[in-house]
This record gives C-alpha cells, sequence and structure tokens, in this order.
C-alpha cells in the first residue's frame, strides 16, 4: 500500500486553540487534498495544494507542502466545537486521473 | 442539490449472499470511484471509472465488480458475501480535468455475518 500516515492519530484541544496535523506520504506527487469527515457522514473536500505551492490559505485553514520531506500540515485557526471531525490527507500522483491515495486520518475533538 | 446518493445506507447479509450497491452523481461527473473504509486504515480504493464504459481496478478489487451503467451510475457488486468485506463503502466523483476535488456520498455501512 502506498498509503500516507498522519500524525496525531487523535487531538483534543479547547475551542479557541489552534489544531495542527501532519501527513506523510512515499511517492512523489501532482498535488495534495485535505478532506474532512463528520461522524457518520462522507468526506468533504477542504483545499488542495499543487507540488509547486508551499503554502496556501482557505479561511481558518492554513496547509503547507515540504515535497522534499514528502510531508503536509494542516493549521486549523481559532478551533469551534463544530470543526470536531476527522481529517484526511489524499495525494494524487499524475494530476489527470483524479486517483487518490489517502492517509489514515488524525481524529480531531474540539471541547466547548 | 443532492450531490453523490448512495443507497442502501445499511445491509446485513450472511456469507454467500450476493448484493449490489448503489450510487448516482447529479453533477454531470465524468469520472467516479467506489472506496472502502475500515477502522485504521483509511479510505482504500476499489474500482473506479474515468468515463461512461470505462472501469478499472484499484488498490483492493478482490471480490467486488462493478457496472458504470452510464454517465450518472455507478455500482459496485459483491457476488459471494465474507466477513472481510464488512466495511463502509464509500462511491465519489470528480469533474473533467486534473486536479479536481472529490465528492462523496454518505456511504454504505455494510455488515457480512
Amino acid at each position: 500500500s502506498q498509503q500516507g500516515e498522519e500524525d496525531p492519530q487523535a487531538l483534543s484541544i479547547q475551542e479557541g486553540e489552534n489544531a495542527t496535523m501532519n501527513c506523510s506520504y512515499k511517492t512523489s506527487i501532482n498535488n495534495l487534498q485535505w478532506y474532512r469527515q463528520n461522524s457518520g457522514r462522507g468526506l468533504v473536500h477542504l483545499i488542495l495544494i499543487r507540488s509547486n505551492e508551499r503554502e496556501k490559505h482557505s479561511g481558518r485553514l492554513r496547509v503547507t507542502l515540504d515535497t522534499s520531506k514528502k510531508s503536509s500540515s494542516l493549521l486549523i485557526t481559532a478551533s469551534r466545537a463544530a470543526d470536531t471531525a476527522s481529517y484526511f490527507c489524499a495525494t494524487d500522483k499524475d494530476g489527470a486521473t483524479n486517483k487518490l491515495i489517502f492517509g489514515t486520518g488524525t481524529l480531531l475533538a474540539v471541547q466547548p | 442539490n443532492a450531490g453523490v446518493t448512495q443507497t442502501p445506507k445499511f445491509q446485513v447479509l450472511k456469507t454467500g449472499q450476493s448484493m449490489t450497491l448503489q450510487c448516482a452523481q447529479d453533477m454531470n461527473h465524468n469520472s467516479m470511484y467506489w472506496y472502502r473504509q475500515d477502522p485504521g486504515m483509511g479510505l482504500r480504493l476499489i474500482y473506479y471509472s474515468a468515463s461512461e464504459g470505462t472501469t478499472d481496478k484499484g488498490e483492493v478489487p478482490n471480490g467486488y465488480n462493478v457496472s458504470r451503467l452510464n454517465k450518472r451510475e455507478f455500482s459496485l457488486r459483491l457476488e459471494s458475501a465474507a466477513p472481510s468485506q464488512t466495511s463502509v463503502y464509500f462511491c465519489a466523483s470528480t469533474g473533467t480535468g486534473g486536479r479536481q476535488p472529490q465528492h462523496f456520498g454518505d456511504g454504505t455501512r455494510l455488515s457480512i455475518l
């Protein structure tokens, strides 16, 4: 399997704090995507970062990508209870078929 | 806006039974995917279809078959269910061109006894 790994597996923080999740992968990529999954629901796309980009922002989300270390991080600032979910990174090797390889996910719990 | 619709939401089967999981999307997407999600393992690709009339194996295709019935519908069939196929199954679709996000249904929770 070429799945990536995410770290930590679980994270518990208080509302208002920042949450950082890390993703490592094994092969060269065209782009890396982050998804959120609420309990009992499907995945929802959050953000896509291309291999030639180092940082990208979307609202309270900040994603970084270091292709030399084959790693990415997702930062959620000023977290809210509604951010409680599992977060997955997914790598796209060629950028053409949109086939993704998903990491194992980080379960984030934001305490009110 | 329905997006990606999966049926059924829950199913319990006995070992050896067969069943078909249905998926339909209303976004005029070309590509569709079937994944399974097991605890601690993330999502693994079973089969995908880049366009109507084409299908290809993913990472874990054994024990499954698929049919891309038309542009909207992509079904997953278990011919002889095994306990190892107990999982949550997700269907997804994506638009034309590279670097497209995938849109997911809410899953089918399948238990095989």
